[in-house]
């Protein structure tokens, strides 16, 4: 069955330090994975994918993430974090082949950017 | 410009009423749908219209019904509103070759 994973429910990490939000995925054929952001009573925002190429990605707002096939993950990544990056962050994977154009999203990864 | 828009944004209703949510984009794109946000925030697709056909159909109970008009819209319809249907829905839209979906700003739907 085709599943995404977000291990973590909350990360905090300091202003200005890096941060990373964790998302292992399964599924058959190749990937294609997706980066969401969601602000409070906000509507899910489109933050990078990847469907092939080159394993680093970069996407809006300074974020990065990381394709590694090897260990099924596709972490994102900042190198300096903003307080305003504060906000639920979900990773989705749809796999290649499949007839519709479906989704699957992790449960989300809460980002707290203290001060 | 708003790339895909709902309304209403909020809704509070009784159990038993029947009440609709519209969505509507601007992106030109051929494929729409339906999510459901839990109070954990558990993000879960219902439906899926492209070029007016039903293409995904979750298990979702039947007292929910899609309808597209057109390319550019679909409503949701909830017949006999339970207690349990309380969450955010978002709408969103992909054009299928693109892959990426666009998402709405979400009706927060209670029902008491």
């Amino acid at each position: 069955a085709q599943s995404v994973a977000q291990p973590e429910d909350q990360v905090n990490v300091a202003e200005g330090n890096p941060l990373t939000v964790k998302c292992t995925y399964s599924v058959s054929g190749n990937p294609y994975l997706f980066w969401y952001v969601q602000y409070p009573n906000r509507g899910l925002q489109f933050l990078l994918k990847y469907i092939t190429g080159d394993n680093l990605v970069k996407g809006s707002y300074g974020f990065e993430a990381e394709f590694n096939k090897s260990q099924t993950s596709f972490h994102l990544k900042k190198p300096s974090a903003l307080v305003s990056d504060s906000a639920l962050y979900f990773c989705a994977v749809r796999a290649f082949g499949g007839a519709t154009n479906k989704l699957i999203f992790g449960t989300g990864t809460l980002l707290a950017v203290q001060p | 410009d708003t790339a895909v828009s709902q309304t209403p944004k909020y809704l509070v209703t009784q159990m038993g009423n029947d009440k609709s949510i519209k969505c509507e984009q601007n992106l030109g794109h051929d494929t729409m749908y339906w999510y459901k946000q839990d109070s954990k925030k558990f993000l879960k697709i219902m439906f899926s219209y492209n070029n007016k056909e039903l293409i995904i159909n979750e298990t979702v109970p039947n007292r929910f019904s899609p309808k597209s008009p057109d390319k550019a819209h679909l409503n949701l319809h909830i017949n006999s509103l339970e207690l349990g249907d309380s969450a955010v829905y978002f709408c969103a839209s992909s054009q299928v070759t693109l892959e990426t979906q666009y998402f709405g700003p979400g009706t927060r739907l209670l029902v008491l």
